[in-house]
């Protein structure tokens, strides 16, 4: 069964850019989660989305937004880049609906120049 | 909101001892409780977890406690070995399924 993918790997911008993540979860998990991961902040969670709805929000800025499909991927967009959004921006998928194992994609790294 | 505090932010330990991490939580409504080893370049990875309905659970050398009156909980691993070394992180969440708040971390490091 393949695990949680996310695209791009890595990628750079510069402040003022826009930039959209991708994230495929694992077949049959319908939610899929955002979190943002910083040196020595640990993970932050963004958003939470289940049957394309969004369910929870974390406290991050409007810049941050997201949006499931029908097929359950999904997908995170920032506008407006600033130098303190460069993080490794992780995609979580669970199986059931309530708390449980979040299975996490690898990632995908963001440098703002 | 929920809010996790973790401790130790380091933590290094020789060869074949026993570490312990602790967590904190804020919220008493919440009622799940895992812990993620996260490798050097590496996702996030479910070792062991926890519900409120349990204390105390076991998987080889790693174990979990919870403690629901004083909202904390503890990973203990025994008999480290150095690729146990990575960094540990507790969360803590209720409800909906991807919305977790979670700790710091702590970057363990055994040493052979």
């Amino acid at each position: 069964k393949a695990g949680v993918t996310q695209t791009p790997r890595y990628l750079i911008k510069t402040r003022g850019q826009q930039v959209t993540l991708s994230c495929s979860p694992i077949s049959g998990h319908r939610s899929v989660s955002w979190y943002q991961q910083t040196p020595g902040q640990g993970l932050q969670f963004l958003f939470e989305y289940f049957s394309e709805t969004q369910r929870n929000k974390g406290n991050f800025p409007g810049r941050f937004s997201g949006r499931q499909f029908s097929n359950s991927r999904s997908e995170m967009n920032v506008s407006t880049l600033e130098l303190g959004d460069s993080a490794l921006y992780l995609c979580a998928s669970s199986l059931a609906a309530v708390a449980g194992e979040l299975f996490f994609g690898e990632g995908s790294r963001l440098t703002v120049l | 909101g929920e809010n996790v505090e973790q401790h130790p932010s380091t933590l290094s330990v020789q060869e074949g001892d026993s570490a312990v991490i602790k967590c904190t939580y804020s919220d008493s409504a919440s009622n799940y409780f895992p812990w993620y080893k996260q490798e050097l370049g590496k996702r996030p990875q479910l070792i062991i977890d926890i519900r409120s309905n349990v204390g105390e659970k076991k998987d080889q050398r790693i174990a979990v406690t919870l403690n629901k009156t004083a909202k904390h909980f503890s990973l203990h691993i025994t008999e480290t070995q150095p690729e146990d070394s990575a960094v540990y992180f507790c969360a803590a969440s209720m409800g909906d399924a991807g919305k977790s708040t979670f700790g710091d971390g702590t970057t363990l490091t055994v040493k052979p």
